[in-house]
């Protein structure tokens, strides 16, 4: 069975510092994909970053950057420059295809709050 | 403008009162999704649909039906409400596979 773990239920930062969501997965699958969505009091799920499992590289969207390390399933999230707007949940999710269903299997979330 | 819809976006019912909540998407994905969100538990997959006539059960299906008849439209059925059935439901689609899925805006059910 595939999971997906976020330890840390809650977690604090002051505006502008650098701040770091951790997430760990377990797999047998080879192929896969991982994401972090962002969840605001809107309600609304954002994509924040995704990786390809195959790719060494770990990605970067502007402030937001990846730790993927493949070997120890371990996928964190750095938030530089932490904002005011980046106060939501965070989830970490993971999809791998059978070739029949793609479902993301999410972690159960991580509270962010950027303190002014 | 790309985007997942779904209608309504606040609900509250009856035990037992059918209901359809609506989602379109007007980027030609083929695959979508159904998820629900409870508190402390995440996002759990009620169903999946890989294409139009082509769908099949996710991890929570107890309780809820769903149709594609058109690519653009996956609507949730829910034939006889209980109250654990009161959660925040979101679809989602993609264009296959391997890839990102974009969410609508999400519906929250409320069942008395």
């Amino acid at each position: 069975a595939q999971t997906v773990t976020q330890s840390q239920p809650e977690m604090s930062v002051q505006e502008a510092e650098t701040v770091t969501l951790s997430c760990t997965y377990d797999t047998s699958e080879s192929n896969y994909y991982l994401f972090w969505y962002k969840q605001p009091p809107s309600r609304q799920m954002i994509l924040v970053i995704r990786q390809e499992a195959y790719k060494q590289q770990n990605a970067t969207e502007n402030r937001f950057s990846v730790n993927f390390q493949k070997a120890a399933k371990s996928f964190s999230l750095k938030i530089s420059d932490s904002q005011l707007g980046d106060t939501a949940m965070y989830f970490c999710a993971f999809i791998f295809n059978t070739g029949a269903n793609s479902k993301l299997t999410f972690g159960k979330g991580i509270t962010l709050s950027v303190r002014p | 403008e790309a985007q997942v819809t779904q209608n309504p976006r606040y609900l509250i019912t009856v035990t037992g009162k059918k209901l359809t909540v609506t989602c379109s998407q007007n980027m030609n994905h083929e695959y979508m999704s159904w998820y629900r969100q409870d508190p402390g538990l995440g996002l759990r997959q009620i169903y999946y649909s890989m294409n139009v006539e082509v769908t099949d059960k996710g991890d929570v299906p107890e309780g809820y039906k769903v149709s594609r008849k058109e690519k653009r439209n996956f609507p949730l059925i829910l034939e006889s409400p209980s109250p654990n059935q009161t959660s925040l439901y979101f679809c989602a689609s993609s264009f296959r596979g391997l890839s990102e899925q974009y969410f609508g805006p999400g519906t929250r059910l409320t069942v008395t």
